[in-house]
């Protein structure tokens, strides 16, 4: 089967930079996406490693090391708006199925 | 006018009664996908479509079934709905061979009571 953990909640406050990491097991593996949700809202995709390194989407990174089987979304300089549920998922290839994390609920103070 | 919609939005309803949950897409993508989300969980699957004609379990399927009507159109239906079927549900697409992108509806907010 597919898992994935994730740390239940992280607190940073405005202008710092937060890693949200991640752990998988998985039989195959298809790459590690990410996604944000806002409270209420619906997830909306952010970024998607298939090789190891760093993916850079503006203020938000990815990386992803596929021997330790390790993940981490990177925030920098962080704005309340940034203040959302972090989701890793793993993507099942042909099957098309996607397998979500539990979610990390980030909170951005003043 | 939003990719992805989802009808209704809210939706309130007894023990046993049927309700069908719809999802539209003007994204033109293949593939459609129905989630539940539970308070502090993440999004468990519960059916997928690859196509008009290809639809799939995912992993919490039980009492629920599906209709694909058209490329645009697949539907979730509780037969006989129970209160811990009270969810936040999504719908998704996303193209052929991209499922790691995903882009979904607003959500529908399910109570049964």
């Amino acid at each position: 089967g597919q898992s994935l953990e994730q740390p239940s909640e992280v607190t940073a406050v405005e202008g710092a930079i937060v890693q949200i990491n991640c752990t998988y097991q998985t039989s195959g593996f298809y790459g590690l996406s990410w996604y944000q949700q806002h409270d209420g809202g619906a997830p909306t995709f952010l970024s998607y490693n298939a090789l190891d390194g760093l993916e850079e989407t503006g203020r938000f990174s990815s990386f992803l090391s596929r021997s330790d089987s390790y993940g981490y979304l990177l925030l920098q300089e962080l704005q309340m708006k940034d203040s959302a549920s972090y989701f890793c998922a793993l993507p099942g290839g042909n099957t098309g199925k996607l397998i979500f994390g539990q979610g990390t609920t980030l909170q951005v103070k003043p | 006018d939003a990719d992805v919609t989802q009808t209704p939005r809210n939706r309130i309803t007894k023990t046993g009664k049927r309700i069908m949950l719809e999802c539209s897409q003007t994204k033109g993508h293949d593939r459609m996908y129905w989630y539940r989300q539970d308070p502090g969980l993440g999004l468990r699957l519960i059916y997928y479509s690859f196509d008009v004609k290809d639809i799939n379990k995912g992993e919490i399927s039980d009492g629920y079934s599906v209709s694909r009507q058209a490329q645009a159109k697949f539907s979730l239906s509780l037969e006989s709905a129970i209160p811990n079927q009270t969810a936040l549900y999504f719908c998704a697409t996303s193209g052929t061979g991209s499922s790691y992108e995903q882009y979904f509806g607003p959500g529908t907010r399910l109570t049964v009571t």
